[in-house]
């Protein structure tokens, strides 16, 4: 089936705790992005990634790192969470420039930093 | 500076009722618009806008989008319980991969 996972769905921490949420698609995907979803705020791109080694950032990606070694993971990374990073995050992929298509979204990881 | 405005933030209506969602954006270098619907988890799309005037539809749902007035419209009729959700809409930044959502309008239907 064709999808995008991450890992863990749900991730209760504590501040300066580092932590990684993994995000994994198997369309061949070429772009894959970061969200974070906030009440009032909406979707707001993290970090994106056109192709293996190549990323880029989105409008919020201050506290966020992400690598992309394979095609098929685009990791999410938090050196040292701060409460402020509590959100619903969403890794999405496309299959190549996302201004001519839809993106597929993963189930979302909910992340508390206490 | 591109950015996605959506109005109303929030509806409530009845079953059977006709409802038209709106997405206003200000982009230099318009590339596409697309609608997304979500339940209770991520995001589902819906439709992708590139030509004014062009009516995209699906059953009940249609969208239009005027690229002289810079506004989508997202229309459903005959709603039903199940349409309830955050609908959003999206575009491209200009001249790059970057992707900018609107806060969403929160739908619901009351049987």
């Amino acid at each position: 089936e064709a999808q995008v996972t991450q890992n863990p769905r749900y991730l209760i921490t504590v501040t300066g705790k580092k932590l990684t949420v993994t995000c994994s698609q198997n369309m061949n995907h070429e772009y894959m992005s970061w969200y974070r979803q906030d009440p009032g705020l909406g979707l707001r791109q993290i970090y994106y990634s056109m192709n293996v080694e190549v990323t880029d950032k989105g409008d919020v990606p201050e506290g966020y790192k992400v690598s992309r070694k394979e095609k098929r993971n685009f990791p999410l990374i938090l050196e040292s969470p701060s409460p402020n990073q509590t959100s619903l995050y969403f890794c999405a992929s496309s299959f190549a420039d996302p201004t001519t298509g839809e993106q597929y979204f993963g189930p979302g990881t909910r992340l508390t930093v206490t | 500076e591109d950015k996605v405005v959506q109005s109303p933030l929030s509806l409530v209506v009845h079953e059977g009722d006709t409802v038209t969602l709106n997405c206003s954006y200000e982009v230099t270098n318009f590339r596409s618009l697309l609608w997304y619907k979500q339940e209770k988890k991520a995001p589902t799309f819906l439709f992708m806008l590139t030509s004014s005037g062009i009516e995209k539809k699906s059953g009940r749902l249609s969208s239009i989008l005027d690229k002289k007035e810079l506004f989508s419209i997202l229309n459903i009729t005959a709603t039903q319980t199940g349409d309830s959700a955050i609908y959003l809409c999206a575009h491209p930044f200009s001249g790059t991969y970057k992707y900018i959502f609107g806060t969403g309008t929160r739908l619901k239907v009351l049987a």
